[in-house]
C-alpha cells in the first residue's frame, strides 16, 4: 500500500497568519498521463470530509483562494495564506492512482 | 446538487453482517464519470477507504478488507450498499458513502478520488 505520511500532526494557528501542511508519499503519484493524483480534504468538526484541492493545485469548486495546493512526485504542500476561524479541523491528504486509496493519518488545525 | 444519504442499522452484533446502503439523489448513479465508493473512519482515527463499484457493478476493494466485504449496486433505485461480513469490536466506525470520479486507461474505468460524501453513519459492533 501507498504510505501517506503527513507532517505536522497538529497545528495551532493565530486567525490571519499562514498554515502550512506537507504530505509524503511512499511512491510517485504521478501518472503517464501526466497527471499526479494528490488531493486535499479538510474534515470539519461533527461533519464529513470535503474536497479542497484536487491533482495537487486546482482548488474544487467554492474552495476560497486562500487554499492552494504545490508539489510533486511524492513531496506535496497545502497552503492557507490567512487561516480564518472556519477553517479548523482536520486535513487530509490522498493519493488517488494506486490500490487501495489510502489517505494520510490527518492534521488537526486549530485557532490559538 | 448531489446528496448521498446512508441508511442502515446503527447496531451490529459480532460475528453478524453490517449491512448499509446508500441512496443518491440530484444525480445517477449510472453515469459512467463516477465509481461509487464507501469510507469508514473508527472513532477519533483517520480514512480508510473499503471499495468502490461501477454502475455496471465493477468492484474495486481494499485487499484488507476484502474478504469480508460485498458492494452492490442497484440502478433502478439509484442505489448502493455495503455488506461487510464476521464484524468485530474494530470494525465500529462512521460509514460515509461518496462518489467517486473515474478516469479512463485505455478500455479500463478506474476510481480516482471523492468528490461528495454523505454525512455518514455511525456503526457500532457490539452484543
Amino acid at each position: 500500500d501507498i504510505v501517506m505520511t503527513q507532517t505536522p500532526l497538529s497545528l495551532s494557528v493565530t486567525p490571519g497568519q499562514p498554515a502550512s501542511i506537507s504530505c509524503k508519499s511512499s511512491q510517485s503519484l504521478l501518472h503517464s498521463d501526466g497527471k499526479t493524483y494528490l488531493y486535499w480534504y479538510l474534515q470539519k468538526p461533527g461533519q464529513s470530509p470535503q474536497l479542497l484541492i484536487y491533482e495537487v493545485s486546482s482548488r474544487f469548486s467554492g474552495v476560497p483562494d486562500r487554499f492552494s495546493g504545490s508539489g510533486s512526485g511524492t513531496d506535496f504542500t497545502l497552503k492557507i495564506s490567512r487561516v480564518e476561524a472556519e477553517d479548523v479541523g482536520v486535513y487530509y491528504c490522498m493519493q488517488g492512482i494506486h490500490l487501495p486509496k489510502t489517505f494520510g493519518q490527518g492534521t488537526k488545525v486549530e485557532i490559538k | 446538487q448531489l446528496q448521498l444519504q446512508e441508511s442502515g442499522p446503527g447496531l451490529v452484533k459480532p460475528s453478524e453482517t453490517l449491512s448499509l446502503t446508500c441512496t443518491v439523489s440530484g444525480g445517477s448513479i449510472s453515469s459512467s464519470s463516477y465509481y461509487w465508493g464507501w469510507i469508514r473512519q473508527p472513532p477519533g482515527k483517520g480514512l480508510e477507504w473499503i471499495g468502490s463499484i461501477y454502475y455496471s457493478g465493477s468492484t474495486y476493494y481494499n485487499p484488507s478488507l476484502k474478504s469480508r466485504v460485498t458492494i452492490s449496486v442497484d440502478t433502478s433505485k439509484n442505489q448502493f450498499s455495503l455488506k461487510l461480513s464476521s464484524v468485530t469490536a474494530a470494525d465500529t466506525a462512521v460509514y460515509y458513502c461518496a462518489r467517486h470520479a473515474a478516469i479512463t486507461m485505455i478500455v479500463v474505468v478506474i476510481p480516482t478520488y471523492f468528490d461528495y460524501w454523505g454525512q455518514g453513519t455511525l456503526v457500532t459492533v457490539s452484543s
